[in-house]
């Protein structure tokens, strides 16, 4: 298996840009979870799913960011208008078991950077 | 929900030497707490868990200790290599929810 695949693995986009960041979790897993990391806040849960469905999003920073998961192969997390504060690094990550209580499985995450 | 600090911060150690990061949590829930090791420019990466039911789990040179009266646990590496060197996250389970703590930078000096 590939493991977590995400993309773009870099962005660099201008305030008031959209940003879409794009994930695809192991094949057969049942909880997808997107986190930001920065070096003042760490790493932060901002959303996660379970079998598709959003389970806790009280990490989503404000209303510019939104996150679906059409389906069990794929994600999308979007920032709608960007920020220089929204600048970090975006991780998805997918466990196999539903609620996250598990081996919680990295993609390489999305290095962004707002002007 | 779930509050997770880890102590030091930063931490080096002589290669050869052990390491040990410790964390605390606020959740008396929590349940489940898992290691991640973090290298330059990947992902997080589970080294190790523990589960609430056992105090001590140990995987070659690695080990982690959980005490839940106290509300911490922590992670032992034994004969650090320069491969240890790292960002290591404490994690805990509360309220079905995992919460992070901030890293603790080890650097493993040959």
């Amino acid at each position: 298996d590939a493991g977590v695949i995400q993309s773009p693995r870099h962005e660099v986009t201008e305030m008031g840009q959209e940003v879409t960041l794009r994930c695809k979790p192991i094949s057969g897993h049942n909880s997808l979870f997107w986190y930001r990391q920065t070096m003042m806040r760490g790493l932060e849960l901002l959303i996660y799913f379970n079998n598709n469905v959003p389970i806790d999003d009280s990490g989503m920073p404000e209303d510019r960011f939104s996150a679906k998961m059409p389906n069990a192969s794929f994600s999308t997390l979007k920032i709608q208008p960007s920020e220089p504060r929204d600048s970090a690094v975006y991780f998805c990550a997918s466990t196999a078991l539903a609620g996250g209580l598990d081996e919680q499985f990295f993609g390489p995450g999305t290095r962004l950077t707002v002007l | 929900g779930e509050n997770v600090e880890q102590h030091p911060s930063t931490l080096s150690v002589q290669e050869g030497d052990s390491a040990v990061i410790k964390c605390t949590y606020s959740d008396s829930a929590s349940n489940y707490f898992p290691w991640y090791k973090q290298e330059l420019g990947k992902g997080p990466q589970l080294i190790i868990d523990i589960r609430s039911n056992v105090g001590e789990k140990k995987d070659q040179r690695i080990a982690v200790t959980l005490n839940k009266t106290a509300k911490h646990f922590s992670l032992h590496i034994t004969e650090t290599q320069p491969e240890d060197s790292a960002v290591y996250f404490c994690a805990a389970a509360g309220n079905n929810r995992l919460a992070f703590g901030k890293g603790n930078q080890v650097v493993v000096i040959p």
